[in-house]
């Protein structure tokens, strides 16, 4: 399966299939970017990042990739579990700033057993 | 270690009372941010201090909106006379010195005006 981030916020898994969670963004300065998970009552919580002198970069069976080209991320979860079931946002740093990081909309992730 | 830690996790305030929204950062981290978080929607941000300085409050909402860390480390947001539109999770958020290091945030505080 495979969400559009922004169009399409909900991407519905079968338990042991691969994830593709997709992040357009529109700051050709964005120089440094962050995926965070977020699970209902919680806050969001660091999964990867990526500095953009870099395409893609590998955490425990996470991965993202990074297409300046383009301005595309996106954030791969291998043998996806029940516990990945959250709501994932995407976040960009500008390289102007030293602080305000930029969240996306997200995208609602349902891993079925 | 210990995390980012808000409280209380929820309030519920009438219209036109005061409230007071406390973050206690991971020790030792320089910066410390707030943000809004509406419902189904990406966390927007309010405002950010290096030490006790408060170098960008841009995204406060309005002047009812006041933060402040006395001494470079536990924050409070203080929301006077709330409006229902104030309803939403405010979250903490601390880094550390370095500009490409992840926000640690805490668990929010939900805040809901009646």
């Amino acid at each position: 399966g495979e969400s559009v981030g922004l169009h399409l916020p909900t991407l519905s898994v079968q338990e042991g299939d691969n994830s593709i969670i997709n992040c357009a963004y529109s700051n050709s300065a964005s120089d440094y970017f962050i995926w965070y998970k977020q699970e209902s009552g919680k806050g969001p919580q660091f999964i990867i990042d990526i500095r953009s002198n870099m395409d893609k970069r590998q955490g425990q069976r996470v991965t993202v990739l990074l297409n300046k080209t383009v301005k595309h991320l996106s954030l791969q979860i291998a043998a996806t579990q029940p516990g990945d079931s959250a709501v994932y946002f995407c976040a960009e740093l500008s390289r102007g700033s030293n602080y305000k990081l930029t969240f996306g909309k997200g995208t609602l992730l349902t891993v079925n057993p | 270690g210990a995390g980012v830690s808000q409280s209380p996790r929820y309030k519920v305030a009438k219209r036109g009372q005061d409230v007071a929204l406390r973050c206690d950062p991971i020790s030792g981290h320089v910066s410390l941010f707030w943000y809004q978080q509406a419902l189904g929607q990406g966390p927007e941000f309010l405002t950010y201090f290096q030490n006790e300085a408060q170098l960008d409050k841009s995204g406060l909402p309005s002047d009812r909106f006041f933060a402040e860390r006395p001494e470079g480390s536990v924050s409070t947001l203080k929301i006077q006379r709330t409006q229902q539109e104030d309803s939403a999770v405010y979250l903490c958020a601390s880094r550390g010195d370095s500009r490409n290091s992840p926000l640690h945030f805490g668990n929010g505080t939900r805040l809901t005006v009646t």
